[in-house]
């Protein structure tokens, strides 16, 4: 079942902060999150597994919480880099299935 | 991490013909998975591709349509067959990183037009 993501879209100025949210009906044996910017492929951002751990990487970090079914994705003092859209992607039966994504731009 | 290419990177098709696209990694890998994407959209997994295993389709996806082939660890192909307006996309192969824990990784993508 595929996991809702929210907002759908957002626009920032540069140096503000941003949460994506994801959630799933399911339970979670982990959560992974991509970044995807227009034309490219998706990149890996990382992953998370069962055990409410918090990641970090570089000034973006992620919590799951596996009892609310619930991840999320901090963008802090964004950059320009940052824009591109947001999958996360969750996963069971040993396959990814991922979410509609969150479109992210970031204004100079 | 893994390197993934996809030949071709674009073609563009008449309708009722097929495209095979192929999907080459630079080492060995035992889950391969093919997507597919439509322009502004979330990714839509047709199939996982293991080695010496028969494919497995999601649901609304058949072999009959997309044919998928698997000879080796490094290697797969994904046919597209007897092709419609509607199956012009993006078609994404990806691998599963055989390193620590689940990292997913993805070719650069074969952008599909069919007229």
């Amino acid at each position: 079942q595929q996991p809702v993501q929210s907002p759908q879209a957002v626009i920032l100025r540069e140096g503000e902060d941003a949460v994506i949210n994801c959630s799933s009906s399911k339970a979670l044996y982990s959560v992974h999150w991509y970044r995807q910017k227009h034309g490219e492929a998706p990149v890996f951002l990382m992953i998370l597994l069962k055990g409410g751990e918090q990641k970090g990487h570089d000034k973006i970090s992620a919590s799951f919480n596996e009892k609310k079914q619930q991840s999320s994705l901090y963008l802090t003092a964004s950059q320009l880099s940052y824009s591109g859209t947001y999958f996360c992607g969750t996963e069971a039966d040993d396959k990814i299935i991922f979410g509609k994504g969150t479109r992210l731009h970031i204004l100079p | 991490s893994a390197v993934i290419s996809q030949k071709p990177s674009r073609d563009i098709c008449q309708r009722g013909t097929s495209l095979t696209i192929q999907c080459q990694v630079d080492s060995q890998v035992t889950m391969m998975f093919w997507y597919r994407q439509q322009p502004g959209q979330s990714l839509t997994l047709i199939a996982t591709a293991n080695q010496g295993s028969e494919a497995t389709y999601e649901s609304g996806f058949v072999i009959d349509k997309f044919p998928i082939s698997r000879p080796n660890l490094t290697f797969s192909t994904l046919t597209v067959s007897n092709m419609s307006p509607e199956d012009s996309s993006i078609y994404l192969c990806s691998v599963v990183s055989q390193g620590a824990g689940y990292e997913q990784y993805f070719g650069p993508g074969t952008r599909l037009t069919v007229t």
